[in-house]
């Protein structure tokens, strides 16, 4: 099992807002960094440093944390959202790295 | 820009050692600002964190992984490899290089599937 929780699926309208969570104790301390894997496809960076986004990654996903949680929002889903994301950070005892075990998004 | 791709075998037999290679293109690996991983996904799973190596020598290894792990940098052919020694089924996956540094992965390589079986 991950030191970081993540909801397994979740699904939202389109053009609906949607909040995907992390969970975990290494977050009071560590911030988060978000990826989007699509099939067959690399992950992609999608949010670093709590709420950094890299070039070229729409202003619609957005990052926050509070206590031992960290969130990606979507703004606005669009249907080419619908992904695989997965949080990462350091383990509870940071000494290394963990992935969430990813939240599959269905845009409905 | 820099562009990052795998190779190796795609078919390893269980207790041997699967190697990998990561080409680096577009730039060198040797800049001292860079750090180099691997990322491995099992298939229908999660990511996995498998190590870094930075400041060109410098590795951090998942413990669960640390005793069969070694990451190195060949600067003379601009690559970084993988070696997993005592590989079992459960080493079955897709193996991705990135420039994981810090928790950011900001490249990566397309992934190569490997599949232990005899």
């Amino acid at each position: 099992s991950s030191e970081l929780t993540q909801d397994p699926v979740v699904s939202v309208a389109l053009g609906q807002t949607v909040r995907i969570t992390c969970q975990g104790d290494s977050l009071r301390t560590f911030s988060a960094t978000w990826y989007q894997q699509k099939p067959g496809q690399a992950p992609v960076l999608l949010i670093f440093a709590k709420n950094i986004r890299p070039s070229g990654i729409p202003d619609r996903f957005s990052g926050s944390s509070s206590g031992d949680t960290a969130s990606l929002t979507i703004t606005g889903a669009q249907a080419e959202d619908e992904a695989d994301y997965y949080c990462n950070s350091r383990d509870s005892s940071a000494t290394h790295w963990v992935f969430g075990g990813g939240t599959r998004l269905t845009v409905l | 820009q820099l562009q990052l791709h795998e190779s190796g075998p795609g078919l390893v037999k269980p207790s041997e050692t699967l190697s990998l290679t990561c080409t680096v293109s577009g730039g060198s690996i040797s800049s001292s600002n860079f750090y180099w991983g691997w990322i491995r996904q099992s298939p229908g799973k999660g990511l996995e964190w498998i190590g870094s190596i930075f400041n060109g020598a410098t590795t951090d290894y998942n413990p669960s992984l640390k005793s069969r792990v070694t990451i190195s940098l060949d600067t003379s052919k601009n690559q970084f490899s993988l070696k997993l020694t005592s590989v079992t089924a459960a080493d079955t996956a897709v193996y991705f290089c990135t420039d994981y540094g810090s928790g950011v992965a900001n490249l990566w390589g397309p992934g190569t599937l490997v599949t232990v079986s005899s």
